[in-house]
């Protein structure tokens, strides 16, 4: 069971708009910056938005973060199949004192 | 930019332990605290702990905590994470990351642990 919870699965037809939720308490999300890592098949998970809402160099902008009290999404425009692969909000867990991740949402690209 | 390059593959007995290396390049490894995140098999990720080289100072998951041990070679730019009493339960892809909180970027290529008798 996951500090975060994420839906399991989200998919999507490509160029459509896919958000991914994540949602979290006040002693996680509500406290700190949220963020996302892309993980694709066979490689090492990549930070994708850092701070809430901010793009790390070499992000494209088809991928946006936002957050609103204990919650977060990250949306995915114009979907690639490139993009599919489990995506992972994460956040520091004020009671905890540890970096906390949600359990992942595959994203299929039909 | 900072790259880090882990340990090969290990298969290890239930009961024994595994330590997984992780080399940075660069000049950042003393400024940022080193991370150990694992995957299970159909699992999501999970942090294990961390070290912040400048400090000397470690933080582990309480799920590890007793079982697991991260130590550093400032010199070598080099993390280490060994778990003991090792399990089926250990069996997962295992990476390091650098960070802060919750911002770990870079992140290891991964090294596969399989527990297996």
């Amino acid at each position: 069971q996951s500090v975060l919870t994420q839906p399991p699965s989200a998919s999507g037809t490509p160029g459509q708009r896919v958000i991914i939720s994540c949602s979290g308490s006040t002693s996680n999300i509500g406290s700190h910056y949220i963020y996302w890592y892309q993980h694709l098949p066979g490689a090492a998970p990549k930070l994708l938005i850092q701070r809430n809402d901010q793009r790390p160099s070499g992000v494209p902008d088809r991928f946006s973060g936002s957050k609103s009290g204990t919650s977060a999404s990250l949306a995915i425009s114009g979907l690639r199949s490139e993009d599919e692969a489990d995506y992972y909000c994460a956040t520091w867990h004020e009671t905890l004192s540890i970096p906390v991740f949600g359990g992942g949402t595959k994203l299929t690209v039909l | 930019q900072v790259h880090l390059v882990q340990s090969g593959a290990e298969v290890k007995k239930p009961g024994s332990s595994v330590k997984v290396s992780c080399q940075a390049s660069g000049d950042t490894f003393s400024s940022y605290s080193m991370n150990w995140v694992r995957q299970a098999p159909g699992q999501g990720l999970e942090w294990v702990g961390r070290i912040t080289p400048a400090f000397g100072t470690t933080d582990y998951a309480q799920k590890f905590a007793g079982r697991v041990t991260i130590t550093a070679d400032v010199t070598s730019s080099t993390a280490y994470m060994e778990l003991t009493r090792l399990t089926s339960e250990d069996s997962a892809v295992y990476y390091c990351a650098l960070g802060a909180l919750a911002r770990l970027d870079p992140w290891g290529q991964g090294t596969l642990v399989t527990v297996s008798s």
